[in-house]
């Protein structure tokens, strides 16, 4: 079956531009999550959606950083004026709500690089 | 302050060998840990997961040890195969999080396997 899908797979921007980032999860998959992964480090958490609501936004770095889910399916990480220290891989994951841990399944992510 | 570490950044291996990558953790809340495997330009791919009240988890090739009182795992990889060669991560959640089972990620274990 289809997996986690990110557009685009990668993205060059000048400082100070404006972002957008997808994330499609796994259908009929209730959690959703999005993480940073620095060059040689490993991925650290910015937000999580149950459905259409975003119930942690603890990781995310500053208000330039944004995440929504309208619709309770797809995502959009939207990173406003950008700067070089947001250049980074934006992971997405996704699991099915329920009893217990979930495992999460990753997507390929995006590799951002802003100048 | 780092939650989840693997100390080892790389390890070598013969085929045919056993790989044992190592990870220690500080937060006791932790009470579900996993490793995943990431290829170059992928997102990282589920291994192997335990949860706390087990000592230890067998998947094939896979198996994971979690000492509880040591605050550590490791996943035993037996016998080792090139295509193996991949960073390791290992990850860890709290079921006590007020929402979702984020993970905390270490920083990853660059494994090459020679033939």
């Amino acid at each position: 079956g289809a997996g986690v899908s990110q557009s685009p797979r990668y993205k060059v921007a000048k400082r100070g531009q404006d972002v957008a980032l997808r994330c499609d999860p796994i259908s009929g998959h209730v959690s959703l999550f999005w993480y940073q992964q620095a060059l040689g480090q490993g991925p650290e958490f910015l937000t999580y959606f149950q459905n259409e609501a975003q119930l942690d936004k603890s990781g995310l770095p500053s208000d330039r950083f944004f995440a929504e889910r309208p619709e309770g399916s797809v995502s959009t990480l939207k990173i406003q004026r950008t700067q070089q220290e947001d250049s980074a891989v934006y992971l997405c994951a996704s699991s099915l709500a329920g009893a217990g841990f979930e495992t999460q399944y990753f997507g390929p992510g995006t590799r951002l690089l802003v100048l | 302050d780092q939650q989840v570490k693997q100390n080892s950044p790389s390890l070598s291996v013969q085929e045919g060998r056993i790989s044992i990558l190592n990870c220690d953790y500080t937060n006791s809340m932790f009470d579900y840990f996993l490793w995943y495997k990431k290829y170059p330009a992928e997102g990282p791919t589920f291994l192997i997961s335990i949860s706390s009240i087990k000592d230890k988890n067998e998947d094939g090739r896979f198996t994971v040890f979690l000492n509880k009182s040591a605050k550590h795992l490791s996943l035993h990889i037996v016998p080792s195969q090139p295509g193996d060669s991949a960073v390791y991560f290992c990850a860890a959640a709290s079921s006590f999080e007020a929402a979702g089972n984020k993970l905390t990620f270490g920083g990853g274990t660059r494994v090459l396997v020679k033939p």
